[in-house]
């Protein structure tokens, strides 16, 4: 069974950091390109960023890129997002999740969230 | 960068009732859209895929159909686990995908 588990969220001041992990199993992780998306408290789903199987291809969606990282270490199946800069619109719950082996595969499994929270 | 409009955007049904879910690119995408259910607290998560690839596992009264730029989410005979909110994402701009804005789906 596939399994994503993610961690690393909290209560963090703006421009503050945080570092995010997503440990994988039941599936070859390095096989798989991986993504990052969040939801707002109450709003709908964002994509936040991509990461291909070697790590040697990353994008961002505009409101975080220079600001955060993707990154992912095949040898303990975690894919991981740097967050600085946080500001208060980051305020959301993060979900990784495994992409398919295609463009129209769609997103799925996803893990189930750790909410970060941007506030004084 | 590609928008889509889900209608509605939210509705009320009784189990057993047919509901139709409308999703609508700002541009042609052939048929790359997916659809996804979410209930409260928890993931999304993948029903159909190609916009019309039903994902093993999902019961077969979920059905997707569309190409160009409209497409539809067909639930029929609506089972009280199917109360929830739906999106509709496309991936023809992969890896900057998008979703629509959700239509939640309560009890009448």
């Amino acid at each position: 069974e596939v399994q994503l588990v993610e961690s690393g969220g909290g209560l963090v001041q703006p421009g503050g950091s945080l570092r995010l992990s997503c440990v994988a199993s039941g599936f070859p992780f390095s096989s798989y390109s991986m993504s990052w998306v969040r939801q707002a408290p109450g709003k709908g789903l964002e994509w936040v960023s991509y990461i291909t199987t070697t790590g040697s291809t990353v994008y961002y969606t505009d409101s975080v890129k220079g600001r955060f990282t993707i990154s992912r270490d095949d040898a303990k199946n975690s894919l991981f997002l740097q967050m600085n800069s946080l500001r208060a619109e980051d305020t959301a719950v993060y979900f990784c999740a495994k992409l398919g082996t295609t463009v129209t595969s769609g997103i799925g499994p996803w893990g189930q969230g750790t909410l970060v929270s941007v506030s004084s | 960068d590609i928008q889509l409009t889900q209608t509605p955007s939210s509705l009320s049904a009784s189990v057993g009732d047919r509901v139709i879910i409308t999703c609508r690119a700002s541009q042609y995408i052939i048929t790359f859209v997916n659809w996804y259910q979410q209930k409260p607290g928890k993931a999304p998560k993948l029903l159909i895929s190609g916009a019309s690839s039903l994902q093993s596992g999902v019961p077969s009264r979920f059905s997707g159909s569309g190409s160009g730029t409209d497409f539809t989410l067909t639930i029929n005979s609506l089972q009280p686990e199917d109360f929830a909110t739906y999106y509709c994402q496309q991936s023809y701009s992969f890896p900057r995908v998008t979703f629509g804005p959700g239509t939640k789906v309560d009890i009448k």
